[in-house]
């Protein structure tokens, strides 16, 4: 089966911009998690949606939103971008909500300048 | 709400060391433990979890971690590193509570020389 994957790839964008991140889930997982990892922080939780509604969040600011789709894909916008935005974002699944065993998409690399 | 520290930034190691990786948490109530791992240039896997029962668990590659609840840590063992064993781990833990999301540790960045 396909893998969760993501897109952009790579996004480069420049200080007080939008970005909007994708993630397509793998075939009937409901719940998706956005994560931002950058350096030297490790992952940290960004946004958990599941049946298209957010479920839970992490301590970041109201600039970072999402939402889910009724095909269980997810969007992760970041407004008003921040040089301290830059990172690694990464989407994952878990087979049904509090499976706990997440599957990790490749991720988006943000580069804010 | 619980957090995750890891001990070791990173660690390096020659081919045939033992390998053992710190990872404590913080939440007063039942959690669900695992350890992550990134390979170079690829996605981040599972390695190993642990959900209840033996509190010794086996992962994959020859993995191993104990969970010890009395010192609220889930430290990852191995007894004889490869040099493909070079990667990054992560700790993570999930409270065992509906709507809590998994928490990772910061990291340890584990480098065998061959």
């Amino acid at each position: 089966e396909a893998g969760v994957t993501q897109s952009p790839t790579h996004l480069i964008k420049t200080r007080g911009q939008q970005a909007t991140l994708r993630c397509s889930p793998i075939s009937g997982h409901t719940s998706v998690y956005w994560y931002q990892q950058a350096l030297g922080l490790g992952l940290q939780f960004l946004l958990w949606y599941d049946e298209g509604e957010e479920r839970n969040r992490g301590n970041f600011p109201p600039r970072f939103s999402g939402r889910q789709f009724p095909n269980y894909s997810s969007e992760l916008n970041v407004n008003a971008l921040e040089l301290e935005d830059s990172a690694l974002y990464l989407c994952a699944n878990d087979r049904y909500s509090g499976a706990n065993v997440l599957t990790f998409g490749a991720g988006s690399r943000l580069t804010v300048l | 709400a619980q957090s995750v520290s890891q001990h070791n930034h990173h660690v390096i190691l020659s081919e045939a060391a033992s390998l053992e990786l710190g990872c404590n948490y913080s939440y007063g109530g039942t959690v669900n433990l695992f350890w992550y791992v990134q390979y170079p240039g690829q996605h981040l896997q599972l390695l190993l979890k642990y959900f209840s029962g033996d509190p010794l668990v086996k992962g994959i590659k020859g993995f191993e971690a104990e969970f010890i609840k009395s010192k609220f840590s889930f430290n990852l063992r191995k007894p004889s590193v490869q040099w493909s064993d070079t990667a990054e781990y992560f700790c993570a833990v999930r409270a065992n509570q509906a709507g809590t999301a998994l928490i990772f540790g910061k990291g340890t960045t584990l480098s065998v020389s061959s």
